[in-house]
């Protein structure tokens, strides 16, 4: 069984400081996590991921992750917010296979002037 | 990364009627799913589309209400029957690859049911 939990609903930053993004995964296996981003009657975009690879995974747009295993966590942070990168992001968790997405239930990215 | 075209892009329904949309995708795709995002929510696996044979559906989800077409490998459809205001959602298509574990979504059709 796998699971995703993302720590905060909604998250305020002001344009130019950095972005930090929680979230915590449960997984039986090695997992295969992602973090995608969806901004307003858009699609969802992937933004990294990891799988078993380096821990530190860069993403487009200035984004990236850590995974640390110890703590079951892979949290997204960007050194610099910008206006654009206001969106709703999603962390998700798979153990390998494409059909077994997990979906987190979202952080809502607010980026102040 | 896979290129995925849905439509319509929005529609607005009446209650009790049906809606089919459409999802093509591009060569690199062999995998392909249907979601269902609620207003305020996450997304929520509708069911996976096998080609040329019928969809696999989640817990929650029945082929009467949600039947679900692929007659070939770069596309499907998905028809919401009967529709009520809780239909009311956006529903996304997406693809994976046969050489990677992530999936590439479409743009969604978002669906309002008066």
């Amino acid at each position: 069984a796998q699971s995703v939990t993302q720590l905060d609903s909604h998250v305020s930053v002001s344009e130019g400081t950095p972005v930090l993004l929680r979230c915590n995964y449960s997984s039986s296996y090695s997992p295969s996590l992602f973090w995608y981003v969806q901004h307003p009657n858009k699609g969802l975009q992937l933004l990294l991921k990891y799988t078993s690879a380096a821990t530190l995974v860069k993403g487009i747009n200035g984004f990236e992750a850590e995974f640390k295993k110890s703590e079951t966590s892979f949290h997204l942070t960007k050194p610099s917010a910008h206006m654009s990168d206001a969106a709703e992001y999603f962390c998700v968790v798979t153990t390998g296979s494409a059909r077994q997405l997990t979906f987190g239930s979202g952080t809502q990215l607010t980026v102040l002037p | 990364s896979a290129v995925i075209s849905q439509k319509p892009s929005r529609d607005i329904c009446q209650r009790g009627t049906s809606l089919t949309i459409q999802c093509q995708v591009d060569s690199q795709v062999t995998m392909m799913f249907w979601y269902r995002q609620q207003p305020g929510q996450s997304l929520t696996l509708i069911a996976t589309a096998n080609q040329g044979s019928e969809a696999t559906y989640e817990s929650g989800f029945v082929i009467d209400k949600f039947p679900i077409s692929r007659p070939n490998l770069t596309f499907s459809t998905l028809t919401v029957s009967n529709m009520s205001p809780e239909d009311s959602s956006i529903y996304l298509c997406s693809g994976g690859t046969a050489a990677g574990d992530e999936q590439f979504f479409g743009p969604g059709t978002r669906l309002t049911v008066l």
